[in-house]
C-alpha cells in the first residue's frame, strides 16, 4: 500500500445508478486530488482540495460531485453517469507547501476501475 | 495553450541497455517537472523532482536532466532491467505550484 487506499477497486454501475468512490491518505498531507485515465489518454486533473477546500474544478461535469470532509478523506459522488465516464479514477495526495512541492511528489492510490453500462 | 509531449511510441530496448525517455513542453516555462512509473491498472509512482535551476538529477540507476532553453527533460534508465518495463510519465505542474498535469507517457519495454 502507498499510504492512499481508494476504494472500492472495481465498479459497475449502471447509467441511474449513484454511488461514491472513497480516498483516505495516511500521510499526513494537506492537499487531495482527483484524476480520471480513460484508455490511451493522458491523467486528466479533476478536483483539487488544499486544507480540505476545494481549489480547482477542471470543468468537469456536475455528474461528479466532490466531497473533503477533512484532510484525510477524499470522495467523489456519482450519479446518472455515461458510458464514456468508464474509466480509471486515482485519488492522489501531496504536502503543499505553498512554496513548491516537497521532492516527494504526489502518492497517488491504486484507483477504482469504474464501468457504466 | 501549455503542451507536454512525450514520445506515444513504445521504446523496446535490450536489458543492460540505457533508456532515454525525452519529455518536451511548450508556451510556458515551468519551475519544476516531475517523473512517474505506472503499471498496468495501477496509479503513477513518484520517482524524481528536478527543479529548473537543477541541470540534472540522480537516483540509483535513474537520472534526469531538465534543459529550460529547449524545453525539455529527459529521463534516462541505466542497466536496464526487464523489471524496469512500465510507461513513465512527466508531469510538469500548470498554474498552482501543486497542480500537476501529466504527459500521455511513454511505454518502456526492457527484454531479456
Amino acid at each position: 500500500e502507498t499510504g492512499v487506499t481508494q476504494t472500492p477497486r472495481h465498479l459497475v454501475m449502471g447509467m441511474t445508478n449513484k454511488k461514491s468512490l472513497k480516498c483516505e491518505q495516511h500521510l499526513g498531507h494537506n492537499a487531495m486530488y482527483w484524476y480520471k485515465q480513460s484508455a490511451k489518454k493522458p491523467l486528466e486533473l479533476m478536483f483539487v482540495y488544499n486544507f480540505k477546500e476545494q481549489t480547482e474544478n477542471n470543468s468537469v461535469p456536475s455528474r461528479f460531485s466532490p466531497e473533503c470532509p477533512n484532510s484525510s478523506h477524499l470522495f467523489l459522488h456519482l450519479h446518472t453517469l455515461q458510458p464514456e465516464d468508464s474509466a480509471l479514477y486515482l485519488c492522489a495526495s501531496s504536502q503543499d507547501e505553498g512554496r513548491g512541492p516537497t521532492s516527494y511528489g504526489y502518492t497517488f492510490g491504486s484507483g477504482t476501475r469504474l464501468t457504466v453500462v | 495553450s501549455q503542451k507536454i509531449e512525450q514520445n506515444s511510441e513504445a521504446l523496446n530496448i535490450q536489458e543492460g541497455k540505457t533508456a532515454t525517455l525525452t519529455c518536451n513542453y511548450t508556451n510556458y516555462s515551468p519551475a519544476y517537472l516531475q517523473w512517474y512509473r505506472q503499471d498496468p491498472g495501477r496509479g503513477p509512482v513518484f520517482l524524481l523532482l528536478i527543479r529548473e535551476n537543477e541541470k540534472e538529477k540522480r537516483k540509483e540507476r535513474l537520472k534526469v536532466t531538465f534543459d529550460t532553453t529547449l524545453k525539455q527533460s529527459l529521463f534516462h534508465i541505466t542497466a536496464s532491467q526487464p523489471a524496469d518495463s512500465a510507461t513513465y510519465l512527466c508531469a510538469p505542474p500548470s498554474g498552482g505550484y501543486n497542480k500537476l498535469i501529466f504527459g500521455a507517457g511513454t511505454r518502456l519495454a526492457v527484454h531479456p
